[in-house]
């Protein structure tokens, strides 16, 4: 049974048009974080909430933004996609910063 | 300096090979050490934690140097299967923890 799902896996989106991003998980962490992962890239961390607490990574654009209304959900808005903002969106989750994370499988993300 | 670096290879070996792996981080303050596997257009995997007394799971073996602020994986009896992209993961401890990955190091095992 999936404990992270990411929803959609693939989203199509205009030039320009808000999207945003979501992610569930059942495990009960309390650690949430966004990655974005470009082709032949490493994931890159654009942010992350300790329980309620959000850490936004110094190099995030503006133009990302996350909310985190309880627990088990997190979102990624991005508000004006660029074609360059085409990638890889990872949501992960962990108990406290210094376990492993366990992934969901993504949501591709193309920009037209 | 990165806070987590690979060689990014690629590694081209054949079946049945040992293959070894190295990365190296920044921050002394860091406490935790994964490995993970990301195939093709997948999520990452966590292949195994790395613990400071070393540890072994089958064909693969991790070890951590805490002096030198490396870890490697090593991977004996290699198979076609393990053809993926394997990332060194590194929480990067101290007020900021969170988990930073490496650039992923590029393993294809030929026939």
């Amino acid at each position: 049974d999936a404990m992270v799902i990411q929803n959609p896996r693939y989203q199509v989106t205009q030039f320009g048009k808000p999207v945003t991003l979501s992610c569930s998980q059942t495990l009960n962490h309390n650690v949430m974080y966004w990655y974005q992962q470009k082709s032949s890239q490493a994931p890159k961390l654009l942010f992350h909430y300790y329980d309620k607490d959000f850490n936004n990574e110094a190099d995030t654009p503006d133009n990302f933004q996350s909310r985190r209304p309880n627990t088990s959900f997190c979102f990624l808005d991005i508000r004006s996609p660029g074609l360059g903002d085409a990638a890889m969106y990872l949501c992960a989750t962990s108990q406290g910063a210094s376990t492993e994370a366990f992934f969901g499988q993504g949501t591709r993300l193309t920009v037209v | 300096r990165k806070e987590v670096e690979q060689d990014p290879g690629p590694f081209n070996v054949p079946e049945g090979a040992t293959v070894a792996f190295n990365c190296t981080y920044s921050n002394s303050a860091s406490q935790s050490f994964f490995w993970y596997r990301q195939d093709c257009r997948k999520e990452p995997k966590l292949l195994m934690s790395v613990y400071s007394s070393g540890n072994e799971d089958g064909r693969f073996t991790a070890q951590l140097n805490r002096a030198s602020q490396y870890i490697s994986l090593l991977i004996r009896d290699s198979k076609l299967s393990d053809s993926a992209t394997y990332l060194c993961v590194v929480n990067k401890g101290g007020a900021t923890n969170k988990l930073i990955f490496g650039t992923g190091t590029l393993l294809a095992v030929q026939p």
